[in-house]
């Protein structure tokens, strides 16, 4: 069985600080892992994917994670954070189960910026 | 290019009622998702669809019922709402299972 373990439920940052949301991950298989990003009343948006090809996989706004199957972990960083990065961030895996891949979300980080 | 559509956006309902959410896209996406999104748990999925004519149970499916008579349409049926249905829901869909999904705006729905 699959699950997702975002370690942190709030994470708070200065602007131009750097970012690390930290998730971990179990499968029985060689899932793609994805993060998404939700905005205050909006829906939901994909920053960037793992499918295993490059194991550092860089997505949208200067975002980038890294796939590291030793630690069984897919971080997601940003060099220097900025005022409209606030926001809720999912990571999720999705593994083979049944024939089809299934995709489970972690409980989110909430990520705050301070100015 | 609208994406994915979700009607309605928001909806009061007397306990014990019937209501279908419905959930349309134009990606001509085989794989289509319905998600709840409860504060503190994520998303955790209701249903899914691989392709049209298909459908199978997700990690939360009790009180809900779907059908995907075509490549377009994942309508979610709630037969006799409870309280706890309460949540915001999620339509989504990806190119096929396994790959990115795409959202729609959610519906916010309040059961009393």
């Amino acid at each position: 069985a699959q699950s997702v373990t975002q370690l942190d439920s709030h994470v708070s940052v200065s602007e131009g600080t750097p970012v690390l949301l930290r998730c971990n991950y179990s499968s029985s298989y060689s899932p793609s892992l994805f993060w998404y990003v939700q905005h205050p009343n909006k829906g939901l948006q994909l920053l960037l994917k793992y499918t295993s090809a490059a194991t550092l996989v860089k997505g949208i706004n200067g975002f980038e994670a890294e796939f590291k199957k030793s630690e069984t972990s897919f971080h997601l960083t940003k060099p220097s954070a900025h005022m409209s990065d606030a926001a809720e961030y999912f990571c999720v895996v999705s593994d083979l189960s049944g024939g089809s891949y299934i995709p489970t979300f972690g409980r989110g980080t909430s990520l705050i910026v301070h100015p | 290019i609208a994406g994915i559509t979700q009607a309605p956006t928001s909806q009061i309902l007397a306990a014990g009622r019937r209501m279908t959410l419905r959930c349309t896209q134009d990606m001509r996406h085989n794989a289509m998702y319905w998600y709840r999104q409860d504060l503190g748990l994520g998303l955790r999925l209701i249903h899914y669809s691989n392709t049209a004519g298909t459908t199978g149970k997700g990690e939360v499916p009790d009180g809900y019922s779907v059908s995907r008579a075509n490549t377009d349409d994942f309508p979610l049926t709630l037969a006799s709402a409870v309280p706890s249905q309460t949540s915001v829901y999620f339509c989504a869909s990806s190119a096929s299972t396994g790959s990115a999904q795409y959202f729609g705006p959610g519906t916010r729905l309040l059961v009393l």
